[in-house]
């Protein structure tokens, strides 16, 4: 398996521009997640899916869409690029993730934005 | 929405001393606490995870203990090696149908001197 592969790792923007991060999954996750991480602010989650279909706001939603048509695959967008979204991104999936069962995230390598 | 606070942001022990990290969370409902490691440029990976039912879990050399009626929970790192050196992060989820977000504390970040 390998697991969750995101692609680009890096990716240099210019302000107003947009692109699609990509993330997929192998092992078969109902649950996957887009989370960012600036320099000592911890991880922030973007948006999340319970699976295929259906998408969900997470802390830091606002310019950023996904879709999740599979259950291998959860795109995120962003739509027109900021400075304020130069960061780190990763994807991560884990196959449950509610109620008396908790399950580990299996994070992406991450992709390293910078929008200037 | 639950709030994790995470203490210290850095630490910096000699090689073979412990090292303790420490995390307060605000929602009660929360019934599990995993630990990630970063090492630099690196993915998180879970390296110990403890559920509200329990109140110590040892792994080794890490081990992580959690009081709920104070609503805190450590990590605990004996020995410590140079290989330790990361930046470690706590989170809490609550329990119950339609909750599915964990909650990040904001990282410490572990210097192992040798």
């Amino acid at each position: 398996n390998a697991g969750v592969t995101q692609t680009p790792k890096f990716r240099i923007l210019k302000i107003g521009q947009s692109m699609t991060l990509q993330c997929a999954q192998d092992m078969n996750h109902n649950y996957m997640y887009w989370y960012r991480q600036d320099p000592g602010m911890g991880l922030k989650l973007i948006y999340y899916s319970v699976g295929a279909g259906i998408t969900d706001k997470g802390e830091v939603p606002n310019g950023y869409n996904v879709s999740r048509s599979t259950t291998e695959d959860f795109p995120l967008r962003l739509e027109l690029a900021a400075p304020s979204q130069t960061s780190v991104y990763f994807c991560a999936s884990t196959d449950r993730g509610s109620s008396s069962y908790n399950s580990p995230l299996h994070f992406g390598n991450g992709t390293r934005l910078t929008v200037t | 929405g639950e709030n994790v606070e995470q203490h210290p942001s850095t630490l910096s022990v000699q090689e073979g001393d412990s090292a303790v990290i420490k995390c307060t969370y605000s929602d009660s409902a929360s019934n599990y606490f995993p630990w990630y490691k970063q090492e630099l440029g690196k993915r998180p990976q879970l390296i110990i995870d403890i559920r509200s039912n329990v109140g110590e879990k040892k792994d080794q050399r890490i081990a992580v203990t959690l009081n709920k009626t104070a609503k805190h929970f450590s990590l605990h790192i004996t020995e410590t090696q140079p290989e330790d050196s990361a930046v470690y992060f706590c989170a809490a989820k609550a329990s119950g149908a339609g909750s599915y977000q964990l909650t990040f504390g904001k990282g410490t970040k572990l210097s192992v001197i040798p």
